[in-house]
């Protein structure tokens, strides 16, 4: 019973491949976010979608692209890899404050540590 | 825009002693605060949050960090740290009445020594 979930949990894969990311939350949010965390630790965020529709989207290279087919799913394409992709990818979910009135805490994934060789 | 800067990277400390991680934040606009704590391999937890009211805020763990609007600081602290404090504390923002989209500090690495 995993509040926010990632597949998978660990991703090695060459130079020039794509690859993709899933998260799913199952605790009835209607916003869901990624963030990318270096090899330094430092977290960034870079998208997030409100009931299916993109509200945030940081400057990240449109290699990058985002696809929420439902409220509970947001999942990340990342074309043509690079060695600088190597990171460990968080996803969360929150229910937006617009919608609610008040702010709401973001649910954190356990991350998704990809590896390009 | 809204910046985070935690002023140190890693935090020594003995069982037991007291322990303060320092957060500053720059933004021209009302705010959130917010310490989140990852602990090795795993994602982030919500340890406390400053949203308004009193500027005082603790966890349940024993932590608590002040909001200070002049200084612009958020610091947390612990008065005993446990071996299990280990982690690295992150320090965050998010404009208010805005899109939640939080803004994060480099971290802080928090190592208790028995």
């Amino acid at each position: 019973d995993t509040a926010v979930s990632q597949t998978p949990k660990y991703l090695v894969t060459q130079m020039g491949n794509d690859k993709s990311i899933k998260c799913e939350q199952n605790l009835g949010h209607d916003t869901m976010y990624w963030y990318k965390q270096d090899s330094k630790k430092f977290l960034k965020i870079m998208f997030s979608y409100n009931n299916k529709e993109l509200i945030i989207n940081e400057t990240v290279p449109n290699r990058f692209s985002p696809k929420s087919p439902d409220k509970a799913h947001l999942n990340l394409h990342i074309n043509s890899l690079e060695l600088g992709d190597s990171a460990v990818y968080f996803c969360a979910s929150s229910q937006d404050l617009q919608t609610s009135g008040y702010y709401n805490e973001q649910f954190f994934g356990p991350g998704t540590r990809l590896t390009v060789l | 825009a809204q910046s985070v800067t935690q002023l140190d990277s890693q935090v020594p400390v003995f069982e037991e002693a007291p322990v303060e991680l320092r957060c500053n934040y720059s933004s021209s606009v009302s705010v959130y605060l917010f310490w989140y704590v990852q602990y090795p391999n795993q994602g982030l937890q919500l340890l406390l949050k400053y949203l308004s009211g009193s500027t005082l805020v603790e966890s349940i763990n024993g932590f608590e960090a002040e909001f200070n609007k002049s200084q612009t600081s958020f610091h947390l602290r612990k008065p005993s740290v446990h071996i299990s404090d280990t982690a690295e504390y992150f320090c965050a923002v998010s404009r208010s009445g805005g899109y939640n989209k939080l803004i994060f500090g480099a971290g802080t690495r928090l190592a208790v020594h028995p």
